[in-house]
């Protein structure tokens, strides 16, 4: 049973470009989470998706930021425009219909240059 | 309010030694679940441990241990039998059970094991 997959593991991007980071969940969760992470911080929720919903989406900026977890293929969160202060490590969490464990995958590190 | 506090930003402990990594936590909901993770120098996140709020024992895996004090709302994770490897970042964190899921984490305890 694979584990959160998440890719690409370290994305480059310059100033005004978009960053697409990639989230399989584990196979059966069809809860997604996703988090960032600044440097010496610990993680902040961004937004909270199930199969073709956004459930909380509390934690996002309120533009340049998307989230969308399709029927079918992985969750993607799209940042349009990056700027340096959009570099961090961003983090998805899988977990299965309850407040059990959450699993994560191994981070995308995005670095704005 | 912080939800999450960790109070230690830095822990040292010997070899062998065991060592409390402290977490206070927040909250009003009668159910909620209590988690540890651990981040190692190469970034990942390493799901440790949980303890739900109805439960009656503290959680254990292994070398790992959850101290659960209701009343005194903390979570101290134990790490009995320390080893170099356990040196990483340590974060508490919380899922209230009407948030919709997601986690609330602690800014994190920096635990190194010195040979």
């Amino acid at each position: 049973n694979a584990g959160v997959m998440q890719n690409p593991r370290h994305l480059v991007r310059r100033r005004g470009q978009e960053a697409r980071l990639r989230c399989s969940p584990m196979k059966g969760h069809s809860h997604v989470y996703w988090y960032r992470q600044l440097p010496e911080e610990g993680l902040k929720f961004m937004v909270y998706l199930q199969k073709e919903n956004i459930i909380d989406e509390s934690g996002m900026p309120k533009e340049r930021f998307s989230a969308e977890f399709p029927k079918e293929g992985p969750s993607i969160l799209r940042i349009q425009q990056v700027v340096r202060g959009d570099s961090a490590a961003y983090f998805c969490a899988s977990s299965p219909v309850g407040p059990t464990e959450a699993f994560f995958g191994q981070g995308t590190r995005l670095t704005v240059v | 309010a912080q939800k999450i506090t960790q109070t230690q930003p830095g822990m040292f402990v010997q070899e062998k030694e065991a060592v409390t990594l402290d977490c206070t936590y927040d909250t009003s909901d009668p159910s909620y679940g209590l988690f540890w993770y651990k981040q190692p120098s190469s970034g990942e996140m390493i799901f440790l441990i949980y303890q739900g709020s109805y439960d009656q024992q503290n959680a254990t895996e292994g070398r790992y241990s959850l101290n659960f004090q209701k009343a005194r709302k903390s979570a101290n994770l134990v790490i009995s039998a320390s080893q170099l490897g356990d040196s990483a970042m340590y974060f508490c964190a919380m899922r209230e059970g009407g948030s919709q899921g997601n986690l609330i984490f602690g800014k994190g305890t920096k635990l190194s094991v010195k040979p």
